[in-house]
């Protein structure tokens, strides 16, 4: 059974682009979530998706956002990127009331 | 409100037992347990629903005492593959169900 799939595994981009990332679940899985990992904050909470909803939202600001495709592939954006926005950004899918799986992540580095 | 881990750090021998705990303000639905070596995702480990039910998975087992909000993670007889970060992980249910707020870790170390 493939595992939670993140692409591109790292990015560079400047301060004030955009950016998207990309999740695929395991497959059956309906509900992604995002956190962000960062060696001050630890990992932090974005947001959560089932079945193309966004059933939770952490407390980041509106440059912060995401979406659910059909297919249960979700996607991440982050507008206007800031300095502090450089981490890995980790995408997690489960089943039911199972434990989540975790993505091996995307590393960002904003310069 | 993040969950607080204690300790914050464990250094142990091959063969020693260690316990970590997470405690939580809020009233809690679930509570998770992940493993994180670096430079890797972490690895789900176990949840716990509340009713006080404790778990096992290998030598390594949680209980979950919902009247405190209280968490622990017992990793007994440890192997040098036991190193790593520990994450708990707690889910207050109702509208925040699936949104996980994750302790700040606590770093294993295993030696032989």
């Amino acid at each position: 059974k493939a595992g939670v799939t993140q692409t591109p595994r790292y990015l560079i981009k400047t301060r004030g682009q955009q950016v998207t990332l990309s999740c695929s679940p395991i497959s059956g899985h309906r509900s992604v979530s995002w956190y962000q990992q960062t060696p001050g904050q630890g990992l932090q909470f974005l947001f959560e998706y089932f079945s193309e909803t966004q059933r939770n939202k952490g407390n980041f600001p509106g440059r912060f956002s995401g979406r659910q495709f059909s297919n249960s592939r979700s996607e991440m954006n982050v507008s206007t990127l800031e300095l502090g926005d450089s981490a890995l950004y980790l995408c997690a899918s489960k089943a039911g009331g199972a434990g989540y799986t975790f993505g091996s992540g995307t590393r960002l580095t904003v310069v | 409100q993040q969950p607080v881990q204690s300790p914050q750090a464990v250094i142990l021998r091959e063969g020693e037992d260690a316990v970590i705990n997470c405690s939580s303000s809020k009233a809690l639905y679930s509570v998770h347990w992940y493993r994180q070596k670096h430079g890797e995702a972490p690895v789900f480990l176990m949840i716990l629903l509340k009713g006080g039910e404790q778990k096992g998975h290998e030598k390594i087992s949680a209980s979950f005492n919902e009247k405190k909000q209280q968490s622990s993670l017992y990793l007994t007889a440890s192997q040098l593959s036991y190193s790593g970060t520990y994450f708990c992980g707690t889910d207050a249910g109702g509208t925040s169900y699936g949104k996980l707020t994750f302790g700040q870790g606590t770093i294993l170390t295993v030696h032989p």
